[in-house]
């Protein structure tokens, strides 16, 4: 089976741009979560999809966005960057979205905002 | 915000010597898990404590949680160079919805 896989890998923006991330799960997975890792703040909780509906989310600006679709897929939008908002942003997914359930992680995408 | 502290920050020991790492918390929780991470890319599961349990063990991982001092520990035996990486802790309340430590950067020399 395919692991969780994220794309870009790598991003460069500008402050004042907006960015789009990509996170396919393992297939059957339902739940998708997103984390945001810096230096500074460690690893953060974004937001959970289960199902297209968000069912859980993190103490972030509304500036940060998501959505799931029909398949499973997500994505993770940034508006308005900030050069704060430079990260590693990690998408997880999990089988069944409930509690007591591993969570797998992708490579991540790092952006980079100048 | 995290959910609480790891101790110690960063751990270097020898190959074969035994790795520990601890972990506290602030609430209640449902269960506790273990990540690695090599070289800021994804993280890896390693194992989970539901909070009914005491220890755990998974191969050459033995985890303890006590739920009165909202604390866990991560025991690696026997480390390897390979085992080099950092090491997270994390709680999960309800709803996938994880809080993760700072993490333990560990290297393992040969």
């Amino acid at each position: 089976k395919a692991g969780v896989t994220q794309t870009p890998r790598y991003l460069i923006k500008t402050r004042g741009q907006q960015v789009t991330l990509s996170c396919s799960p393992i297939s059957g997975h339902r739940s998708v979560s997103w984390y945001q890792q810096t230096p500074g703040q460690g690893l953060q909780f974004l937001f959970e999809y289960f199902s297209e509906t968000q069912r859980n989310k993190g103490n972030f600006p509304g500036r940060f966005s998501g959505r799931q679709f029909s398949n499973s897929r997500s994505e993770m939008n940034v508006s308005t960057l900030e050069l704060g908002d430079s990260a590693l942003y990690l998408c997880a997914s999990s089988l069944l979205g409930g509690e007591r359930n591993i969570q797998y992680f992708g490579a991540g995408t790092r952006l980079s905002v100048l | 915000s995290q959910q609480g502290e790891e101790d110690p920050q960063a751990l270097s020991i020898q190959e074969g010597e035994n790795a520990t790492m601890n972990c506290s918390y602030k609430t209640s929780i449902n269960n506790l898990q273990w990540y690695r991470q090599n070289s800021g890319r994804g993280l890896v599961h390693l194992i989970l404590i539901r909070s009914n349990e005491r220890e755990k063990h998974s191969g050459r991982l033995r985890v303890t949680l006590d739920t009165s001092k909202k604390s866990s520990s991560l025991l690696i035996t026997a480390s390897r160079a390979a085992d080099t990486a950092s090491y997270f802790c994390a709680t999960e309340k309800y709803g996938n919805k994880l809080v993760f430590g700072a993490g333990t950067i560990l290297r393992v020399k040969s």
